[in-house]
């Protein structure tokens, strides 16, 4: 599975969008990228993924570069409550199973 | 309620003694999970299963058995239990199709001590 890379923290303001970037420059044809993130110490939550379509839920959007280098998702209108450490992880499709996290992105959304 | 169902919530162990952390799913998912997670780092894959009877290694599986008899359960053996051990575990599921890609459900975490 492809190595991604984010930055280690960011901070975003109450309401506004929050975008948070992530690189898999050896992302290969069939893997998805997918983002996950973790409240405090709870397991982690499934927020989206796609494959090279940009995607939208009503959690986030998922914007996928065309060369599927780089991918960003954003969450609209963030609030406190979606201050978390964020991951993106690129796995592939069907039963090659295995989803391996990095260090992720620690978002702190301040008032 | 549907989802993945870990337990026990807490657990504090004697070095040297052994335990099986159990990890049950009602979502007729295929793939599980067992992952561990340290103070501030992020999650490390332990082993993983992509059906009933088939079971793999991830990234740190010494000292940690698995078995999958049934499509709903994946329990976590410790064997002897090492301070080293000392994490909180979480378990996951998903759907395992031919082709396309499924959104994982994790379980809320077993807390283990080590002492």
């Amino acid at each position: 599975d492809a190595k991604t890379t984010q930055p280690p923290s960011m901070d975003c303001a109450e309401g506004r969008a929050a975008n948070l970037p992530c690189n898999h420059s050896t992302i290969s044809g069939n893997e998805y990228v997918y983002w996950y993130r973790q409240i405090h110490s709870q397991g982690p939550q499934y927020i989206i993924h796609g494959l090279k379509n940009n995607e939208t839920n009503e959690m986030a959007s998922l914007i996928i570069t065309e060369d599927r280098k780089s991918s960003t998702l954003i969450l609209p209108h963030a609030t406190l409550r979606d201050t978390a450490v964020y991951y993106c992880i690129v796995r592939g499709s069907g039963n090659t199973g295995k989803l391996i996290f990095g260090q992720g992105t620690t978002l702190q959304v301040k008032p | 309620n549907a989802g993945v169902t870990q337990t026990p919530k807490f657990q504090v162990l004697k070095t040297g003694q052994s335990m099986t952390l159990q990890c049950a799913q009602d979502m007729n998912h295929e793939y599980m999970s067992w992952y561990r997670q340290d103070p501030g780092m992020g999650l490390r894959l332990i082993h993983y299963s992509v059906g009933a009877g088939i079971t793999d290694q991830g990234e740190v599986p010494n000292g940690y058995n698995v078995s999958r008899s049934t499509t709903e359960d994946f329990p976590l053996r410790l064997l002897s239990a090492a301070p080293s051990q000392t994490s909180v575990y979480f378990c996951a599921s998903s759907y395992s199709p031919a082709t396309g890609s499924y959104g994982y459900t994790f379980g809320s975490g077993t807390r283990l001590t080590v002492v």
